[in-house]
């Protein structure tokens, strides 16, 4: 089956300093990608939409400047977060719809950010 | 726009015993309804997913879930649940006719005793 593989699952970083995470897509070629927030106990929030060669989309509330996001190529997204605070700790997950199949969006593994 | 609920936040329930873990929906247009599955830690694994044709789907690890439109539900089932099941189960549902974008439920936790 389609493979997303998302790297680091975990990272711990000190306030002020930026963290990238990175969503790759193993066996497909992805022109979308979804970058999703969890809160402890809480359900996945959509944070953004990464679009392969051009802007990505935010959704209501997210600061663009803040959660910075890149698509550049088929198979990459990355999503880096800048100056990091505290309240940024949260376990972001991204998905990727695989074109053949554009019905299931197949998620990585997640990454536990902890800024301290 | 559409949303999801997932009327129990935590299911108890002891090893070996059905479960059934609800989820209405609420959208203007046709949609795909999907149940996850998330283990501590990590991302999101597909259970079951039903786009159209037989209302009752059928997933992996013994799973199934049963659309229902009248109802606007989608309700998980399993008839015998082990410890390895324990875990946070989400609803899903995407709109038929433009983008991936899932939008999710609130999450179930099941928690299953020996």
């Amino acid at each position: 089956g389609a493979v997303v593989s998302q790297h680091p699952s975990r990272v711990i970083c000190k306030s002020g300093t930026s963290v990238k995470i990175e969503c790759r897509s193993l066996d497909f070629q992805a022109t979308t990608m979804f970058w999703y927030r969890q809160f402890p106990k809480q359900s996945l929030m959509l944070m953004a939409t990464s679009n392969e060669g051009s802007k990505a989309t935010y959704e209501q509330g997210v600061e663009k400047d803040k959660f910075l996001i890149n698509h550049a190529s088929l198979t990459l997204s990355t999503l880096t977060v800048t100056s990091a605070h505290p309240e940024d700790s949260s376990f972001y997950i991204c998905s990727a719809p695989k074109q053949a199949l554009n019905t299931e969006a197949f998620f990585g593994q997640g990454t536990r950010l902890t800024v301290v | 726009a559409q949303s999801v609920t997932q009327l129990d936040s935590q299911v108890p329930v002891f090893e070996e015993a059905p479960v059934e873990l609800r989820c209405n929906y609420s959208s203007s247009v046709s949609v795909y309804l999907f149940w996850y599955v998330q283990y501590p830690n990590q991302g999101l694994q597909l259970l079951l997913k039903y786009l159209s044709g037989s209302t009752l789907v059928k997933g992996i690890n013994g799973f199934e879930a049963e659309f229902n439109k009248s109802q606007t539900s989608f309700h998980l089932r399993k008839p015998s649940v082990h410890i390895s099941d324990t875990a946070e189960y989400f609803c899903a549902v995407r709109k038929n006719n433009a983008g991936n974008m899932l939008t999710f439920g609130g999450g179930t936790r099941l928690m299953v005793k020996p």
